[in-house]
C-alpha cells in the first residue's frame, strides 16, 4: 500500500520557539493531506486539510496563524507550529489521500510527538 | 454536529474468543465508514471500509464489519482473536454531504488479547 512518512517523530522545544513537521508520500502523489492532532486516551480531531497549490481549510477552532499549513508539491506538506506553549504538546498525525485509487481511503504517517517545555 | 461513538474502551479477551467491538455515528446522510488499527509503535492502518453495496464487510486479517443503516453502526468483528489482534481500533466516518474527505474518529477500543 501507498507510504506516508513524517519527520521528525519526536521533538522537544522550548516554549515560544517554532516547530515544523513534514508529511511526505512516498509512493504516490497526493493532491489532499490532512493533518490530525491526537491527545492521550483521546481520538484523532482533524486539524486542518491541506490542498496543493491552495490555502489549507482549517477545522473550527484551529487557529491558522498558530498552526501554519503548506503544501508547495504533490507528496509534501509541513506543519509549523508557531511560538508553542506547553499546551500544543500532543500527537500530530498527516494522512495523504491517494487520488489513483477512486476510493476515499487516507494513508497515515507515523505521528510526530511534540513536547513543548 | 457530526460524531462517532465507540462505548467500549478496552476489551480483554483470550486467544480464540469472539470479537466485537462497538461502533455508532451520528446521523448526517450517506456516510462512507472505516475501521483503522494501531498496533502498538506503529501508525494507522486500514483494516477495511465501507462505501456502497454489501453491508457486510470483510477486511484483513479476518475482520468483518457490518453496516446496520437503521442503527446508524458499524460494528467491527473477528470470530477468533489472536494474540497479534492486540491493538487500538479506530473507527471513522466520512460524510459526503461536506463534500469534503475529512474523516471524524471515534476515540479508539484498546483490545487486549491474552494468550
Amino acid at each position: 500500500g501507498a507510504v506516508v512518512s513524517q519527520h521528525p517523530s519526536r521533538v522537544i522545544c522550548k516554549s515560544g520557539t517554532s516547530v515544523k513537521i513534514e508529511c511526505r508520500s512516498l509512493d504516490f502523489q497526493a493532491t489532499t493531506m490532512f493533518w490530525y492532532r491526537q491527545f492521550p486516551k483521546q481520538s484523532l480531531m482533524l486539524m486542518a486539510t491541506s490542498n496543493e497549490g491552495s490555502k489549507a481549510t482549517y477545522e473550527q477552532g484551529v487557529e491558522k496563524d498558530k498552526f501554519l499549513i503548506n503544501h508547495a508539491s504533490l507528496t509534501l506538506s509541513t506543519l509549523t507550529v508557531t511560538s508553542a506553549h506547553p499546551e500544543d504538546s500532543s500527537f500530530y498525525i498527516c494522512s495523504a489521500r491517494d487520488p489513483s485509487g477512486g476510493s476515499n481511503e487516507q494513508f497515515f504517517g507515523p505521528g510526530t510527538r511534540l513536547t513543548v517545555l | 454536529a457530526q460524531s462517532v461513538s465507540q462505548h467500549n474502551h478496552h476489551v480483554i479477551l483470550s486467544e480464540a474468543a469472539s470479537l466485537e467491538l462497538g461502533c455508532n455515528y451520528s446521523y448526517g446522510g450517506t456516510v462512507n465508514l472505516f475501521w483503522y488499527v494501531q498496533y502498538p509503535g506503529q501508525h494507522l492502518q486500514l483494516l477495511l471500509k465501507y462505501f456502497s453495496g454489501d453491508p457486510l464487510v470483510k477486511g484483513i486479517k479476518g475482520f468483518e464489519a457490518e453496516f446496520i443503516k437503521s442503527k446508524f453502526s458499524f460494528n467491527l468483528r473477528k470470530p477468533s482473536v489472536q494474540w497479534s489482534d492486540t491493538a487500538e481500533y479506530f473507527c471513522a466516518v466520512n460524510y459526503k454531504r461536506t463534500g469534503a474527505n475529512n474523516l471524524f474518529f471515534g476515540t479508539g477500543t484498546r483490545l487486549t488479547v491474552i494468550p
